[in-house]
C-alpha cells in the first residue's frame, strides 16, 4: 500500500499570513496514464470532506486561488495564503494512483 | 449534485448493516462511487469502489465481509457490512469516483 505522510501534524496561523501543508508519498504517484492523481481535501469541523486540489495542482470549482497545490512524484505541497477563518480545519492529501486509496493522517490548521 | 447516506447505527459484534447513498444532481450510473470511513476523532479510511461498469474493489480491512453494489435506476449506492467488528465503527461517507462530492456520512456504531 502506498503511505502517505503529513507533516506537520498541526499549524497555528494568524490571519491574513500563509501556510505550507507537506505530503509525502512512499511510491511514485505517477499512474500509468501519465497522471499523478494526489488530491487536498479540507475537513471542517462537523463536516464530510471537501476536494480543494486534484491531480496536484487544479484547484476544483468554486476553490478559491489563495490554495495552490504543486509538486511531483513523491513529493507535494498545498499552500495557502492570506489564511481566513473559514479555512481552519483538518487538510488531508490522498492518492488515487493505486488501490488501496490511502490518505495522510491530517493537518489540523488552527489560529495562533 | 448530492448524495444522502442511510442506513447506519447501533449493531452488535456479527451482525449486519446495510447502507445506502442516494444520489442526485448527476448521471449516477456514468460515475463509479466510493465509499471511505472514518473512525471517532481519527483519518480517512478507503472502504470500496465500484465502477460504473459494477466492477469493484476492496480495502483488505473488508474484503469478504462487506459488499458494495449500485442501482443504477434507483440512483443509489450500497455497502452491505457483514460480520461486523468493533473495528468498523465509523462515519461511512459515499464519494464520486473524483472525490470531488462527498455525502454528509451516516455513522455506524458496532458494540455489544
Amino acid at each position: 500500500d502506498v503511505v502517505m505522510t503529513q507533516t506537520p501534524v498541526s499549524l497555528s496561523v494568524s490571519l491574513g499570513g500563509q501556510v505550507s501543508i507537506s505530503c509525502r508519498s512512499s511510491q511514485s504517484l505517477v499512474h500509468n496514464n501519465g497522471n499523478t492523481y494526489l488530491s487536498w481535501y479540507l475537513q471542517k469541523p462537523g463536516q464530510s470532506p471537501q476536494l480543494l486540489i486534484y491531480k496536484v495542482s487544479n484547484r476544483f470549482s468554486g476553490i478559491s486561488d489563495r490554495f495552490s497545490g504543486s509538486g511531483s512524484g513523491t513529493d507535494f505541497t498545498l499552500k495557502i495564503s492570506r489564511v481566513e477563518p473559514d479555512d481552519l480545519g483538518v487538510y488531508y492529501c490522498g492518492q488515487g494512483t493505486q488501490y488501496p486509496y490511502t490518505f495522510g493522517a491530517g493537518t489540523k490548521l488552527e489560529l495562533k | 449534485v448530492q448524495l444522502v447516506e442511510s442506513g447506519g447505527g447501533l449493531v452488535q459484534p456479527g451482525k449486519s448493516l446495510k447502507l445506502s447513498c442516494s444520489a442526485s444532481g448527476f448521471t449516477f450510473s456514468s460515475y463509479g462511487m466510493h465509499w471511505i470511513r472514518q473512525a471517532p476523532g481519527k483519518g480517512l479510511d478507503w472502504v470500496a469502489y465500484i465502477s460504473s461498469s459494477s466492477g469493484t474493489v476492496y480495502a483488505d480491512a473488508v474484503k469478504g465481509r462487506f459488499t458494495i453494489s449500485r442501482d443504477n435506476a434507483k440512483n443509489t449506492l450500497y455497502l452491505q457490512l457483514n460480520s461486523l467488528k468493533s473495528e468498523d465503527t465509523a462515519i461511512y461517507y459515499c464519494a464520486r469516483m473524483w472525490g470531488d462530492y462527498w455525502g454528509q456520512g451516516v455513522m455506524v456504531t458496532v458494540s455489544s
